[in-house]
């Protein structure tokens, strides 16, 4: 089982839509990352959290260190969101990799 | 900042061939991860290197081996490949644990 799940795994919505993605985690952490992979292969780090939530233009991330859990959020989405969304957290035992959900799939349609 | 940069983008060997992939950081980063991502997976951690030293390791065979250089570069090298290893593979760059990472956009190696 993985350390890391997120859900859903697919998602599509229409534009201007409020997309929420969500992520739990079974280890203890000392970061969470939330990522974006367009096709292709390039993947661009959005937030790390370690505790409460972050914003950043139509971006916001929440995480609840208590129950292993943060969900990104995307405000009046566009179709240049359409995009893989990963989590990842660092394990706090382990101090180095980056253990990594399988992404959620979006597709924002016009 | 300069980001990171992966060459090749994308790669074709055979079966029981080497290869090496090349990685170069942001300027400033000392600490470089390289990771494997299978289609439809996310990525699996294979090592991290800190001012030129191995200081951690994912549950991948000795075949896969790396380099740091001073100048904070980095190789993946993959010894005796198997058509598993096709795979897109990625490196990221740090300053420290305390930061974030910066991406490369990946080498894709096909192993045919």
């Amino acid at each position: 089982k993985n350390e890391v799940e997120q859900s859903p795994q697919n998602l599509t919505a229409q534009e201007g839509e409020f997309i929420t993605i969500n992520c739990s985690y079974s280890v203890g952490i000392s970061a969470l990352h939330w990522l974006q992979q367009h096709p292709g292969g390039g993947i661009v780090s959005l937030f790390m959290l370690s505790s409460g939530k972050k914003k950043h233009g139509r971006l916001i991330a929440t995480i609840n260190i208590q129950e292993k859990h943060s969900s990104l959020h995307i405000t009046a989405s566009h179709p240049r969101d359409s995009a893989v969304y990963i989590c990842a957290v660092r394990d706090s035992n382990s101090g180095y990799a980056l253990n990594f959900g399988k992404g959620t799939s979006l597709l924002v349609t016009p | 900042e300069t980001g990171v940069t992966q060459s090749p983008t994308h790669l074709i060997k055979t079966r029981g061939q080497q290869v090496t992939l090349r990685c170069s950081s942001q300027s400033g980063h000392n600490t470089v991860s390289w990771y494997q991502q299978a289609l439809g997976q996310g990525p699996q951690f294979i090592f991290q290197y800190y001012r030129e030293e191995e200081n951690g390791r994912g549950n991948f065979p000795p075949r896969f081996s790396g380099l740091q250089f001073p100048n904070y570069s980095s190789e993946l090298n993959v010894n005796a490949l198997e058509l598993d290893d096709s795979a897109l593979y990625l490196c990221a760059s740090s300053r420290d644990s305390s930061h974030g990472y910066t991406f490369g956009s990946g080498t894709r190696l096909t192993v045919v």
